[in-house]
């Protein structure tokens, strides 16, 4: 099984800050099968991100996916009140498997 | 727009079954796969089962094959979750998702409560 391990657990920063969300695979996987969801608090996971930088239809140009091999990256180029949420990725190379996420606060 | 409609939570004792449901609109049901996803409280993500567009190919994660069974009606545009033998480690939140296989999961449901407890 594919571990994807997500760093950090939290982070608090202030309106306009740039945030930087790491996921890092156990073994590397196809850019192509690396996804990232966002879940605001008490609803559902909403696809951001595929094949690890393409942004899903309807999300703001400040969300940026990038990285290959076992290092990928999510960032938020300026952290409005609305980004509040846990952050996931996701690796569909081998069966389906989850981070267990990153938890983004304002200051 | 899209819009999927999960049902059939609740509380069901240690050992039970329940089926979950899942209705679809907005979009061809007929033409997408579809998944099962978890959320335990507090805990992060579990995708559960696949199944294809026609029902023929589907696929369980380890922890829930011999016990969940993934099914679809087309013509009701909707998507089941048969569950048997629930513990407590079964207690979350479900999701189904459209499911653009092999690769993410791009539309989720509100999700339905299962709780086991005796």
């Amino acid at each position: 099984e594919i571990v994807l391990t997500q760093s950090p657990g939290s982070l608090s920063l202030s309106p306009g800050e740039r945030v930087t969300l790491s996921c890092r695979a156990s073994q590397s996987i196809s850019s192509d099968y690396l996804a990232w969801y966002q879940q605001r608090p008490g609803q559902a996971p909403r696809l951001l991100i595929y094949g690890a930088s393409s942004r899903a239809t309807g999300i703001p140009d400040r969300f940026i996916g990038s990285g290959s091999g076992t290092d990928f990256t999510l960032t938020i180029s300026g952290l409005e009140p609305e980004d509040v949420a846990v952050y996931y990725c996701q690796q569909s190379a081998s069966s389906r498997t989850f981070g267990l996420g990153t938890k983004v606060e304002i200051k | 727009q899209v819009q999927l409609v999960e049902s059939g939570g609740g509380l069901v004792k240690p050992g039970g079954s329940l089926r979950l449901s899942c209705t679809a609109s907005g979009f061809t049901f007929s033409d997408h796969y579809m998944s099962w996803i978890r959320q335990a409280p507090g805990k992060g993500l579990e995708w559960l089962a696949y199944i294809s567009t026609t029902g023929v190919t589907i696929y369980y994660a380890d922890s829930v094959r011999d016990r969940f069974t993934i099914s679809r009606d087309n013509a009701k545009n909707s998507l089941y979750l048969q569950m048997n033998s629930l513990s407590a480690e079964d207690a979350a939140v479900y999701y189904c998702a459209r499911d653009i296989w092999p690769d993410y999961f791009d539309s989720w449901g509100l999700g339905t409560q299962v709780t086991v407890s005796s």
